[in-house]
């Protein structure tokens, strides 16, 4: 039973922001949002998380609706290296450790 | 040095065969996990471990095992391969401290074939 919902695919212009949305219309109140991201055939990589707030870090900013059923993984100047399978997770984060990921948002960032 | 390290990075092996994919971390972490990809899926637990002694089955442990030697060491054994088991396999670590509980760190990767 997927929790998110994202799209398959979205293409973006290298220098421009990235946009990266996720539904997640049934998130519980202690349900955190996460982002990771696979460059291709590698490890995934942890991108950021929030809860309620939006949070910024140097790698992206997390836009979480009031409602908290939608969030945006923002990438303000995409680059080719961004290039890469992003998955948005929920989960508690003190109890459940587990990592559930979908199939994720393929990004090609184009010259 | 890489944090997270797994080995073999890839493997080809026959059905039936006996394997074993290692993973070592030096990131100090009590948590480990092994999950397996398949080709434009998302990654699947296989299994985890909160401790030496603490293994617990993830969402597709069927035809696998596991082995927490050390802290730093756990692995993921196929007792009797099969071609549905060819995959990508990564092994991840995560912490207790209240910063690097948000996050796990994964290894490169094992990519295993079974014929």
């Amino acid at each position: 039973d997927a929790k998110t919902t994202q799209p398959p695919s979205m293409d973006c212009a290298e220098g421009r922001a990235a946009n990266l949305p996720c539904n997640h219309s049934t998130i519980s109140g202690n349900e955190y949002v996460y982002w990771y991201r696979q460059i291709h055939s590698q490890g995934p990589q942890y991108i950021i998380h929030g809860l309620k707030n939006n949070e910024t870090n140097e790698m992206a900013s997390l836009i979480i609706t009031e409602d908290r059923k939608s969030s945006t993984l923002i990438l303000p100047h995409a680059t080719l290296r961004d290039t890469a399978v992003y998955y948005c997770i929920v989960r508690v984060a003190t109890y459940d450790y587990k990592l559930s990921f979908g199939a994720g948002t393929t990004v090609t960032v184009r010259a | 040095d890489a944090d997270v390290t797994q080995t073999p990075r890839n493997r080809i092996t026959k059905t039936g065969k006996r394997i074993m994919l290692e993973c070592s971390q030096t990131k100090g972490h009590d948590r480990m996990y092994w999950y397996r990809q398949d080709p434009g899926l998302g990654l699947r637990l296989i299994y985890y471990s909160f401790d030496v002694k603490d293994i617990n089955k993830g969402e597709i442990s069927d035809g696998y095992s596991v082995s927490r030697q050390a802290q730093a060491k756990f692995s993921l054994s196929l007792e009797s391969a099969i071609p549905n088991q060819t995959a990508l396999y990564f092994c991840a670590t995560s912490g207790e401290t209240s910063s690097s509980y948000n996050e796990q760190f994964f290894g490169p990767g094992t990519r295993l074939t079974v014929l």
